[in-house]
């Protein structure tokens, strides 16, 4: 079975600042793992995939997320956030011959002016 | 390219009605096709998930159902809405096979009074 764990509910940034979002994931196969954003009253958008190829997975809108085996974590990052940043993300892991995904909880970011 | 297609987008519904919400998938065939629900300031919950015509995975029981009459079509169903059907329902779908991306519908607001 697989598990996903978001370790803040919600993070605050100024704009321009960094964005860290904490993910750590439990699988007892080589996972696939996500990050999603989620605007209000919309649905989900693919940011980025891992899929055990490189560590350092780069996706849309600036955001990278690295994927480390031995912390079980896949961090997502931005280097400047942005005020269309507002949103909430999901991290989200896939186990193999397995149709269900694991969502995390979800982490609100704020970003403040 | 691929779309996918929900309505409607928003629905207030009494209690005790019944329920049909439709989903669509545009520009590939024999796609794994999925229902969520996301209710307010919680995760996504998997409903359903099909992977072929007449092919239906219930991960939750409750009074809702689900069918896939054609290849690229989802619909999700209730005979008699309660109050705790209100929230967001997510339609998904992803090429056959295990750990392949999930794209997400825009989604509909449904709301039980």
């Amino acid at each position: 079975a697989q598990s996903v764990t978001q370790l803040d509910s919600h993070v605050s940034v100024s704009e321009g600042t960094p964005v860290l979002l904490r993910c750590n994931y439990s699988s007892s196969y080589s996972p696939s793992l996500f990050w999603y954003v989620q605007h209000p009253n919309k649905g989900l958008q693919l940011l980025l995939k891992y899929t055990s190829a490189a560590t350092l997975v780069k996706g849309i809108n600036g955001f990278e997320a690295e994927f480390k085996k031995s912390e079980t974590s896949f961090h997502l990052t931005k280097p400047s956030a942005h005020m269309s940043d507002a949103a909430e993300y999901f991290c989200v892991v896939s186990a193999l011959n397995d149709y269900k995904l694991s969502f995390g909880a979800g982490t609100t970011v704020t970003v403040r002016a | 390219s691929q779309t996918i297609h929900q309505w409607p987008a928003t629905l207030v519904q009494p209690v005790g009605s019944p329920l049909s919400l439709e989903c669509t998938v545009e520009g590939t065939s024999n796609p794994n096709l999925y229902w969520y629900r996301q209710a307010a300031g919680r995760g996504l919950q998997l409903l359903f998930y099909s992977v072929g015509i007449g092919q239906i995975s219930s991960e939750v029981p409750q009074n809702l159902s689900a069918s896939r009459p054609q290849d690229r079509q989802f619909i999700l169903s209730s005979k008699k809405l309660l109050l705790s059907d209100s929230g967001f329902y997510l339609c998904a779908w992803n090429r056959a096979g295990a750990q392949e991306t999930q794209y997400f519908g825009p989604g509909t607001r449904l709301l039980v009074l």
